[in-house]
């Protein structure tokens, strides 16, 4: 069984650009999660959600941040117009049922020049 | 608010000791406690989950205890190996859900041969 797919592995983007970080839950998991890893800092939870619904966005900023998780297809994590703090290696994690186990994906780690 | 502080920051010892790594939560009320491995550039890898209600878990040479009410976990592995060289993470779940996990900065291990 395929774990949790991320891509791109590595991002670079120039400020004021978009990104696009894309989410794969393992086969059968509707519960998917995203956290940030800042450069010497511990991984943040960024957003919950479950297909089609944002649960939980406490830990993601109010501006430029958005997630998704459709019907059909990925999870998306959209960064509008990136500025280089938002350097940082970008997680996301899938469960079955929300009070099982997280599995996390390789993460992609995005880079603002 | 929760906090998880992960002692020492770093960790070099000769191949084929035993050793033990730290863990600490403020907030007693966790619902589990995982260990988590990171390689350089690499995603997260689940080593161990500790329910709430449970004092220790193994796997191999991995053995991870908690005590909840000293807001405490270890990590021991036995007989360390150079491939057992990365960070360890330590992670707590807020509340009584297993979304929204918390945290350490992690320790890194190294072992050499």
């Amino acid at each position: 069984n395929a774990g949790v797919m991320q891509n791109p592995r590595h991002l670079v983007r120039r400020r004021g650009q978009e990104a696009r970080l894309r989410c794969s839950p393992v086969k059968g998991h509707s519960h998917v999660y995203w956290y940030r890893q800042l450069p010497e800092e511990g991984l943040k939870f960024m957003v919950y959600l479950q297909k089609e619904n944002i649960i939980d966005e406490s830990g993601m900023p109010k501006e430029r941040f958005s997630a998704e998780f459709p019907k059909e297809g990925p999870s998306i994590l959209r960064i509008q117009q990136v500025v280089r703090g938002d350097s940082a290696a970008y997680f996301c994690a899938s469960s079955p049922m929300l009070s099982d186990e997280q599995y996390f994906g390789p993460g992609t780690r995005l880079t603002v020049t | 608010k929760q906090e998880v502080t992960q002692i020492p920051a770093a960790l070099s010892v000769p191949e084929g000791e035993n050793l033990v790594l730290n863990c600490s939560f403020t907030d007693s009320a966790i619902y589990n406690l995982q260990w988590f491995r990171q390689d350089p550039g690499k995603g997260l890898t689940s080593l161990l989950l500790i329910q709430s209600s449970q004092r220790e878990q193994t796997s191999g040479r991995l053995n991870a205890s908690l005590d909840k009410s000293s807001g405490r976990s270890t990590l021991y592995i036995a007989a360390s190996q150079p491939g057992d060289s990365a960070t360890y993470l330590c992670a707590v779940s807020l509340g009584g859900s297993n979304y929204k996990l918390t945290f350490g900065k992690g320790t890194l291990l190294t072992v050499n041969p």
